[in-house]
């Protein structure tokens, strides 16, 4: 346990659904992000949250809305993904907003879009 | 592109011998970090070696950055089947807060 939680681990939707991702941490970090990995792709780094405040948001489509009500909770509301929207979308935290800080990653939501 | 670059894709080796992973990457960083993913989970870190640093040891693992050749490499010595994973480096730029991870080394290790 790395002291990240994400809920649901399997999710399976389609285009039309709208469907919330849920992250939590229990780590007293300051940071959160959301990452995508695709097979065989290098993991993509989709938003970033320092102390509740969005400090990134790396080209996302709009379909994919982050939340973040607190710095223990980040949420990640999707509607009308497509197909190539499938993938394992990984939360991390860290202490601060440094890269010398280690991430700790959640286990992960593997979406699949019908 | 910033992003580390693992190499070689896969590696397929029995329990006992080395495992030797490589990454390079392409601008300046500030600090390189490796992570380990089992499959279908979140990645765990592994250690973290600052531009001022040469070598790192943790256990059965030992990493080395060259930033003059802007590489590093994992080695993990007398590898055990619980090693199979994939293995992903991370570059930290400097006043950049994020990390770009490459696509990872997926190691095989057979009993």
């Amino acid at each position: 346990e790395t002291g990240v939680t994400q809920t649901p681990r399997h999710l399976v939707m389609g285009m039309t659904n709208k469907k919330s991702l849920k992250c939590e941490q229990h780590l007293g970090h300051n940071a959160m992000y959301w990452y995508k990995q695709s097979a065989k792709k290098p993991l993509e780094l989709m938003f970033v949250y320092n102390f509740k405040e969005q400090t990134e948001n790396n080209s996302v489509p709009s379909r994919f809305s982050p939340e973040c009500p607190n710095s223990s909770h980040l949420f990640l509301h999707l509607h009308t993904l497509q197909p190539e929207d499938s993938a394992l979308y990984l939360c991390a935290s860290s202490q601060d907003l440094d890269s010398g800080y280690e991430q700790y990653f959640g286990p992960g939501t593997r979406l699949t879009v019908t | 592109s910033q992003q580390g670059e693992e190499d070689p894709q896969a590696l397929s080796i029995q329990e006992g011998e080395n495992a030797t992973m490589n990454c390079s990457y392409k601008t300046s960083i500030n600090n390189l970090q490796w992570y380990r993913q089992n499959s279908g989970r979140g990645l765990v870190h592994l250690i973290l070696i600052r531009s001022n640093e040469r070598e790192k040891h943790s256990g059965r693992l030992r990493v080395t950055l060259d930033t003059s050749k802007k590489s590093s490499s994992l080695l993990i010595t007398a590898s055990r089947a619980a090693d199979t994973a994939s293995y992903f480096c991370a570059t930290g730029l400097y006043n950049f807060n994020k990390f770009y991870f490459g696509s990872g080394t997926k190691l095989n290790v057979k009993p």
